[in-house]
């Protein structure tokens, strides 16, 4: 069965820093990855994801992921941080089933930005 | 509408009443996911539509949650006779295709406590 492991819970940076946000699968064919992030009350909303071809995929408010397939990781990055982008990011793998990506997430990590 | 819309936004619910849990996909999108996000996890599949046919029900986590969408547009979730177990936020998600590569679409959830 898929899973995702995400090994940091909850990681402090300050603003202007770097970021990488770790993600491991388990999958057992060409994975389906995603990043999410959750904002307090919001939804769910997409960040980036991969299907196939490069794998260093691009995604909204500045970031990148990178598909390594021989660490089985989809680590999210981003080169600068800012204030706005404290919330709580999951990563997951997914299925195409029946048309519908059903998705595995991993349990999140929540990011805090020191000012 | 602009978005996924789910009602209520807050329910309370004591041990062993049900509960119905609305969900207004965006219009047109055929897909339909429920998901359950307990505290302090990632988001867990409980189920699939496209349009009214329920096409995967393995993440139901019990005989007590059924879900329906009569038309293949607005969705239920009920969950019957309430147990303390059941509290999580539960999240909808739609998407327009059923090719499995388009953008879930998630509301803000509705908060389930159980007392």
């Amino acid at each position: 069965a898929q899973s995702v492991t995400q090994p940091d819970i909850h990681i402090t940076v300050s603003e202007g820093a770097s970021l990488e946000l770790r993600c491991n699968y388990s999958y057992g064919a060409t994975p389906y990855l995603f990043w999410y992030v959750q904002s307090p009350g919001q939804g769910l909303q997409l960040l980036l994801k991969y299907f196939s071809g490069d794998t260093l995929v691009q995604g909204i408010k500045g970031f990148e992921a990178e598909f390594k397939r021989s660490q089985s990781s989809f680590n999210l990055r981003k080169p600068s941080v800012h204030w706005s982008d404290a919330a709580e990011y999951f990563c997951a793998v997914g299925d195409i089933i029946q048309g519908a990506q059903k998705l595995v997430f991993g349990q999140g990590t929540r990011l805090t930005i020191n000012p | 509408g602009a978005g996924v819309s789910q009602s209520p936004r807050y329910k309370v619910a004591k041990r062993g009443q049900d509960v119905a849990l609305r969900c207004d996909p965006i219009s047109g999108h055929v897909s339909l996911f429920w998901y359950q996000q307990a505290l302090g996890q990632g988001p867990e599949f409980l189920t699939y539509f496209q349009n009214e046919a329920q096409l995967d029900k393995s993440g139901l986590p019990s005989d007590r949650f059924f879900a329906e969408r009569p038309e293949g547009s607005v969705s239920t979730l009920k969950i019957q006779r309430t147990q303390q177990e059941d509290s999580a936020v539960y999240l909808c998600a739609s998407s327009f295709g059923t090719g499995g590569t388009g953008e879930l679409f998630f509301g803000e959830g509705s908060r389930l406590t159980v007392l």
